[in-house]
């Protein structure tokens, strides 16, 4: 069993819909990251939280320590929002910096 | 400030050729990372660095080397190319080990033939 699991694998939404992107993990963490990969490629970080939540723009994430699990949001989706949406964490007993990373949710909003 | 930065960009190699990939960041921090990222899987860790001179193994380090001998660049050296390392290289780097963000490079594409 992974580590960290990340639901759904794929979601296509129309241009405006409320997304919600899921991610459950295994082992204790001190922290959770959201990350964005572009269609291009590039990789950029769009939050790391420990507890409760966060909010930049239209994205919003959420962590639930207790049971283990973290959402993203975003609202009033965007076609410029499709991308791949990793969710990484942070754990205890890992070695010192690296995250364990889920296998991403590809997002596809339609116009 | 350019960031992380990866050269080269795309690269095919032979099996059994050697190539180093270079990874440069500007932002003075102790931390660097290089990752793998395959099809249907997740980013994984080859190897990384806590500060200058210092290496260690990630989750799946056979088959590559690094060094660190700045503390602003980061080397990912593959000696015999095999074709299980077609892939997309990450650097990444950070401020510290504990909650705070990394920072990724654009990636690098190797194909080995």
């Amino acid at each position: 069993k992974n580590e960290v699991e990340q639901s759904p694998q794929n979601l296509t939404a129309q241009e405006g819909e409320f997304i919600t992107i899921n991610c459950s993990y295994s082992v204790g963490i001190s922290a959770l990251h959201w990350l964005q990969q572009h269609p291009g490629g590039g990789i950029v970080s769009l939050f790391m939280l420990s507890s409760g939540k966060k909010k930049h723009g239209r994205l919003i994430a959420t962590i639930n320590i207790q049971e283990k699990h973290s959402s993203l949001h975003i609202t009033a989706s965007h076609p410029r929002d499709s991308a791949v949406y990793i969710c990484a964490v942070k754990n205890y007993g890992g070695s010192q910096g690296n995250l364990i990373f889920g296998k991403g949710t590809k997002l596809s909003v339609k116009p | 400030n350019a960031g992380v930065t990866q050269t080269p960009k795309f690269r095919v190699l032979k099996t059994g050729q050697s190539m180093t990939l270079l990874c440069a960041q500007d932002m003075n921090h102790e931390y660097m990372y290089w990752y793998r990222q395959d099809p249907g899987m997740g980013l994984r860790l080859i190897h990384y660095s806590v500060g200058e001179g210092t290496t260690a193994k990630g989750e799946v380090p056979d088959g590559y080397n690094v060094s660190r001998l700045k503390k602003q660049n980061f080397l990912l050296g593959l000696e015999s190319a095999a074709p299980s390392q077609t892939s997309v290289y990450f650097c990444a780097s950070s401020y510290s080990a504990v909650s705070y963000e990394q920072y990724f490079g654009p990636g690098t594409r190797l194909t080995v033939t």
